[in-house]
């Protein structure tokens, strides 16, 4: 069973609408990540939290918005998205991200479809 | 720059054949992990084994072996007595640290694997 739960499972949203993803993770880890994943493309980092701190963004555009609220919760709020925003976003934690030794584990992802 | 190769684009087999799927790993890191991640059709990616570079020892564990070759930059995984379950696409991906000091994995495209009955 994974230890990195997403909600929800699957998000349908027109492009003025605002929505929030949400990610937990339950082993204690100190770095959290977001990734997109369009269909048959291997995941694309897009944000990486350390210790609660934003660390990396990959140059993502303005309408995805990371939040780290604790160590264990991690949301992305979206905001007037594009149809080519549709895609699954996956969720990962690993121990601190400082190294290259740390292993990422996935949440389920939500598969997000924008009208 | 770190790129990783997954040439099998897509490998159907039949129920109990083995199969290898292939990796081909670039770096100039002396110090590197190498990964392996299982996509089944629900989206989640799983985890299925480390390695890192000083240790090019085979792994088992079960149906699963992986094979480590520092001299071809190769990280290849086999499946032994395949079963419909094994039905996923495979990422292998490589680990650097970013010049901002974070981790990064580098993911190669992925290989799909159809087994059937």
């Amino acid at each position: 069973d994974t230890e990195v739960t997403q909600t929800p499972k699957h998000l349908v949203m027109g492009m003025t609408n605002k929505k929030s993803l949400k990610c937990e993770q339950h082993m204690g880890h100190r770095a959290m990540y977001w990734y997109k994943q369009k269909a048959k493309k291997p995941p694309e980092l897009m944000f990486v939290y350390s210790y609660e701190k934003l660390s990396i963004n990959e140059s993502v555009p303005s309408r995805f918005s990371p939040e780290c609220p604790n160590s264990s919760l991690l949301n992305l709020h979206l905001h007037a998205l594009q149809p080519e925003d549709s895609a699954l976003y996956l969720c990962a934690s690993s121990q601190d991200g400082g190294t290259s030794t740390d292993t990422q584990y996935f949440g389920p992802g939500t598969r997000l479809t924008v009208l | 720059a770190q790129k990783v190769t997954q040439a099998q684009t897509e490998i159907s087999v039949v129920e109990k054949e083995d199969v290898t799927l292939d990796c081909v790993y670039e770096t100039r890191d002396t110090t590197y992990y190498l990964f392996w991640y299982k996509q089944p059709p629900s989206g989640e990616l799983v985890f299925l084994i480390r390695r890192n570079s000083f240790d090019e020892q085979n792994e088992i564990s079960g149906r699963y072996s992986w094979n480590f070759q520092k001299s071809t930059s190769s990280f290849n995984f086999t499946i032994t007595a395949s079963q419909v379950v094994d039905s996923a696409v495979y990422f292998c991906a490589l680990s650097g640290v970013m010049n901002t000091g974070f981790q990064k994995l580098v993911f190669g495209t992925g290989t799909r694997l159809l087994v059937s009955p």
